[in-house]
């Protein structure tokens, strides 16, 4: 069975620019989370979607969004990037949301450089 | 707001050995899930070992053991026969039980050397 894929691998943007990145969950998995690791340092909670609603934010400015489509796949949208936000953005799918028994399961990542 | 520690940013040991790795938690909450994570150079994070925070019993998998103190809000991980896969960054991390988002260390790099 396929893991957790998130698209593209590797991204460099000018800072002003927007980005899309894009995770697909594991199969039969219904809960996205998104995180930020700036290198060297541990994972930050972006946001969490359950069947297609926000379940929880981390503290991260109006610049992020993120949405989940009927097919639980997710997208996490970075406006006005600046050289902050270069990190490696990673995406988690777990089961469901709103029970911490279940486990998230990691992708490998988009690695986002703003210039 | 919950917070984890890794007091230890690097540490290394020989091959077959065994090692410790430190994480200390602060939160109010009375039920919650304590996690370790590895993350290979290849990036790709794997849970190593959970623990449930209103069980007693110490986790393991394996050559993985927890040492969960809850008074103390402290949760080590010791790895037995180290081997060289085990060459990573190795992250502590928390969810309540809610498990809206998983609250991270800032990382132990661990070296395991031949």
């Amino acid at each position: 069975d396929a893991g957790v894929t998130q698209s593209p691998t590797h991204l460099i943007k000018t800072r002003g620019q927007h980005v899309t990145l894009r995770c697909s969950p594991i199969s039969g998995h219904k809960s996205v989370s998104w995180y930020q690791q700036v290198l060297g340092q541990g994972p930050q909670f972006i946001f969490q979607y359950y069947e297609k609603e926000e379940r929880g934010r981390g503290n991260f400015p109006d610049r992020f969004s993120a949405r989940q489509f009927p097919n639980y796949s997710s997208e996490l949208n970075v406006n006005a990037l600046l050289l902050g936000d270069s990190a490696l953005y990673l995406c988690a799918s777990s089961l469901v949301a709103g029970e911490g028994s279940y486990e998230q399961y990691f992708g490998p990542g988009t690695r986002l450089t703003v210039t | 707001a919950q917070t984890v520690t890794q007091s230890q940013p690097e540490m290394s040991v020989q091959e077959a050995e065994t090692v410790t790795l430190s994480c200390t938690y602060d939160t109010s909450e009375s039920n919650y899930y304590l996690f370790w994570y590895k993350q290979p150079p290849s990036r790709q994070m794997i849970l190593v070992i959970r623990q449930e925070a209103y069980k007693q019993q110490n986790a393991t998998e394996n050559r993985f053991s927890v040492n969960f103190q809850k008074a103390a809000k402290s949760f080590s991980l010791k790895i037995s026969d180290s081997q060289l896969g085990d060459t990573a960054m190795y992250f502590c991390a928390f969810t309540d039980n809610a498990g809206n988002m998983l609250t991270f260390g800032g990382g132990t790099r661990l070296m395991v050397k031949p």
